[in-house]
Order: structure tokens, then C-alpha cells, then sequence
């Protein structure tokens, strides 16, 4: 089992829809929990980070996280052409600089 | 700032062929990570480093791979003898130790013939 799992997708919305990005991980220890995006031919670049069980919102995009579950999100609400990228999940357990990602969800957002 | 720098942004070499990638990371920052992407694995960490101390190398494929950061200011990467199997991008980050963002470079394009 890989430590941190996302569907490759591609996850297809049309524009101004709520595009729904999902990830699981398997350390039960692991304490932060990041989303980076990345376009196509570019470096990753942080978009959120979420510790606690629950919601966080910043602007257009919200992170859950159930840790019972070994579960985060990410919601993209009012979905632009200009989000369609790869969205990599990425997890870091407690008292380690250690970040591990996953093989990301490319996202295609259409006119 | 001008970020974290990698060089070359592009290599194509031979099997065989001795590689060396190069990382200068964001001044000030503490910690600095080498990544491996490929469409099949993902990004995958290779080794990082705090304070240029190697902390966790588990990562690196196999003893062809070899990681050094001399100075605060500079890391190399080695693959020697490099394989076919090493073509990816190669990504080099730093971040200061309790700060979430890790800052990527720009990566390097990889093709080992």
C-alpha cells in the first residue's frame, strides 16, 4: 500500500463547478497535510495546508480532513480553466521535516 | 529572491555516463530536499538535509545515487554510473525548519539514452 493515495484521474468539471480532489493516507501518525498544484511542465506550489479535523477555507478552495478516517480534500468551488492542473496531496508525520506525496489528480476544467 | 536554483534544466547523456545535478536553495533556508518525478511513481523523496546534515536518505534507489551539500548554499545530486531507468524530472526544495511551505526549483529534465 502506498503511504498516500489519490485517483490519477483525469477529474473532468465544467467551468463554475465544484471540482472535488480526494486523498487517503496510511500513517496514522502523520500531523500535517498539505495540497500543492501543479501545471503542466512547472514545479509544485503550495496552494493549502490543514492540521486539524474539519475545514479550512481560503478563498475558492476549502481542505477537509477526517484523521479517523485517513481522509483530506480539497474542494475548488466556481472551477476555472486556469485550475486545470495536477493537484498533489501531501502528508508529513509528527516530529519529521519528511513530506510525502502522492501521484496526484489531474484536474481538466472545460469551457 | 531568486528562489531555489537548479542546473542544468536539461541533461541527456549516455548510459553509463557519470550525471551531476546541481541545487542552491532559497538563503536563509534550513532544509533542503532532492525529489524524483516520473508519471509512474510520482514525486518521490530522495534524501533531505537540515543545517547541510543528511537526515533521512532512505529514498535514494540504490548506491549509484549519491547526495553531498557542502555549504548552506549548495547540493549536488550524482548518479554514476547513470541507467536508462533514471530519466525524470529531478526537483531540489528548501524550506526553514517550521515552515509549511517547501519552495520548489525549476527541476531537471533528465534523459538518460
Amino acid at each position: 500500500q502506498k503511504e498516500v493515495e489519490q485517483n490519477s484521474g483525469p477529474l473532468s468539471v465544467p467551468e463554475g463547478a465544484i471540482a472535488s480532489l480526494n486523498c487517503t493516507y496510511s500513517d496514522r501518525g502523520s500531523q500535517s497535510f498539505f495540497w500543492y498544484r501543479q501545471y503542466s511542465g512547472k514545479s509544485p506550489e503550495l496552494i493549502m495546508f490543514i492540521y486539524s479535523n474539519g475545514d479550512k477555507e481560503d478563498g475558492r478552495f476549502t481542505a477537509q480532513l477526517n484523521k479517523a478516517s485517513q481522509y483530506v480534500s480539497l474542494l475548488i468551488r466556481d472551477s476555472q480553466p486556469s485550475d486545470s492542473a495536477t493537484y498533489l496531496c501531501a502528508v508529513r508525520s509528527y516530529n519529521t521535516d519528511k513530506l510525502i506525496f502522492g501521484t496526484g489528480t489531474r484536474l481538466q476544467v472545460f469551457p | 529572491d531568486a528562489g531555489v536554483i537548479q542546473s542544468p534544466r536539461h541533461e541527456v547523456t549516455e548510459m553509463g555516463q557519470e550525471v551531476t545535478l546541481r541545487c542552491k536553495p532559497i538563503s536563509g533556508h534550513n532544509s533542503l530536499f532532492w525529489y524524483r518525478q516520473t508519471m509512474m511513481r510520482g514525486l518521490e523523496l530522495l534524501i533531505y538535509f537540515n543545517n547541510n546534515v543528511p537526515i533521512d536518505d532512505s529514498g535514494m534507489p540504490e548506491d549509484r545515487f549519491s547526495a553531498k551539500m557542502p555549504n548552506a548554499s549548495f547540493s549536488t545530486l550524482k548518479i554514476q554510473p547513470s541507467e536508462p531507468r533514471d530519466s525524470a524530472v529531478y526537483f531540489c526544495a528548501s524550506s526553514n525548519r517550521g515552515q509549511e511551505k517547501l519552495f520548489f526549483g525549476s527541476g531537471t529534465q533528465l534523459s538518460v539514452l
